[in-house]
């Protein structure tokens, strides 16, 4: 069965620095979403992407946080400036079709520490 | 988006039945009822879906009246595997599905 995958599954930063944390949605979707939830919290969405923009945001999105695309595989997140209350567990999900948007497929989760 | 009102927590025990009502009063018509399943540390996994009436797969069944203000996810037989967040979602994919919203999810606990 295809999965969503993502990397790396730990990444320990200092507060300050840039991360980006990546994930592979299934092959065929095409609407990718990023959420991140702090440990004992809920899932809260972060920002979802279709046809290389942004469809939607929260607003946790904020300028330090950025998405892409660069090739025909990957998605990441980036955090230009970690802090301390960034640390989360940050998942990715796909669907294939807007009509199926709430049946996303979500990754492993990447746990992000920032020190 | 529609609210959606969880029970915070419920316990159970091995091979019984377990019913979790989601309360959505203000459901709207387009709108589709969706259900997940999260174990600690890992992402949330989508269990079963439906609209109208009640809707069965290999995992659960979801009961919705009528008038959609609430459903009920049935988990028949539960084993301690089945001790997880599960989560009650509302709303339009054509519309909303590039916003979704969880709430806070009901903590179920099955007991040996």
């Amino acid at each position: 069965e295809p999965e969503v995958t993502q990397t790396p599954s730990h990444q320990v930063t200092q507060m300050g620095q840039e991360v980006i944390l990546r994930c592979v949605p299934i092959s065929n979707h095409l609407y990718f979403y990023w959420y991140r939830q702090i440990l004992g919290q809920k899932v809260e969405f972060l920002v979802s992407f279709y046809n290389n923009e942004i469809s939607e945001k929260s607003e946790i999105f904020d300028d330090q946080f950025s998405v892409e695309r660069p090739d025909g595989s990957n998605f990441t997140l980036k955090i230009r400036s970690t802090k301390l209350e960034d640390s989360a567990m940050y998942f990715c999900a796909s669907t294939a079709r807007l009509a199926d948007s709430y049946e996303q497929y979500f990754g492993p989760g990447t746990r992000l520490t920032v020190t | 988006l529609a609210k959606t009102t969880q029970p915070i927590s419920m316990d159970s025990y091995e091979g019984q039945e377990v019913n979790i009502t989601c309360s959505h009063n203000n459901i709207a018509t387009n709108d589709y009822i969706t259900w997940y399943q999260q174990f600690p540390s890992q992402g949330p996994r989508f269990i079963i879906q439906g609209y109208k009436t009640k809707v069965t797969n290999e995992v659960a069944s979801l009961f919705i009246p009528a008038d959609r203000k609430s459903s009920t996810l049935s988990l028949p037989r539960v084993s301690l595997s089945d001790t997880a967040v599960y989560y009650c979602l509302v709303g339009d994919q054509n519309t909303g599905g590039f916003k979704t919203i969880f709430g806070a999810g009901t903590r179920l606990f099955v007991k040996a």
